[in-house]
């Protein structure tokens, strides 16, 4: 079964610095890798997501992620962070359904990201 | 342009009371799901469907039913509410082909 670790409950930023979250997946195959953002009292909206090709994948907000298979990582960054940055943010894997598709996406615990002045 | 539609928002439930959390989507989406929330613990799948009449569990399904019967909803079923049951649900749902899951606004699940 897949899994995703996100080693960071919380993370402060100070506004205009550069951000990295980090993810780490485990997984048999090649995965379907997913970061999504939860604003306070919010659903989740996707930023971004990677099936193949490219590994550098640009999302919504300015955000981006590489894919790197050697360190099984999906790590989202951003250049700098502005104070509606603020939020909950997870990252998932999803898994291949026999008849293809997403077969339920298994998410990681969160990372709370507080932006300082 | 309604997405993903959850409905009640909020409830408070005692214990041993049945209710039934409703979902319904606009995107013909064969792929629906529910997940709960809980503080650090991230989401976790309850109960999944790939299309009509086809149901399957996920990592917590225990205390929960599902079906299927149309493509627009799915109900997800609590039939006797325990404190353990408190938690934010969020119904999701994806095309198939694109994985991309779409999320509702959640309902928030007191048991007391």
């Amino acid at each position: 079964a897949q899994s995703v670790t996100q080693p960071d409950i919380h993370i402060t930023v100070s506004e205009g610095a550069s951000l990295e979250l980090r993810c780490n997946y485990s997984y048999g195959a090649t995965p379907y890798l997913f970061w999504y953002v939860q604003s306070p009292g919010q659903g989740l909206q996707l930023l971004l997501k990677y099936f193949s090709g490219d590994t550098l994948v640009q999302g919504i907000k300015g955000f981006e992620a590489e894919f790197k298979r050697s360190q099984s990582s999906f790590n989202l960054r951003k250049p700098s962070v502005h104070w509606s940055d603020a939020a909950e943010y997870f990252c998932a894997v999803g898994a291949e359904y026999s008849g293809g598709g997403a077969d339920g996406l298994t998410f990681g615990k969160g990372t709370h990201l507080i932006i300082q002045p | 342009n309604a997405g993903v539609t959850q409905t009640p928002k909020f409830q408070v439930l005692k214990t041993g009371q049945s209710m039934t959390l409703q979902c319904a989507q606009d995107m013909n989406h064969e792929y629906m799901s529910w997940y709960r929330q809980d503080p650090g613990m991230g989401l976790r799948l309850i109960h999944y469907s790939v299309g009509a009449g086809i149901t399957d569990q996920g990592e917590v399904p225990n205390g929960y039913n599902v079906s299927r019967s149309t493509t627009e909803d799915f109900p997800l079923r609590l039939l006797s509410a325990a404190p353990s049951q408190t938690s934010v649900y969020f119904c999701a749902s994806s095309d198939l082909n694109s994985f991309e899951a779409f999320f509702g606004q959640g309902t928030r699940l007191t048991v007391v």
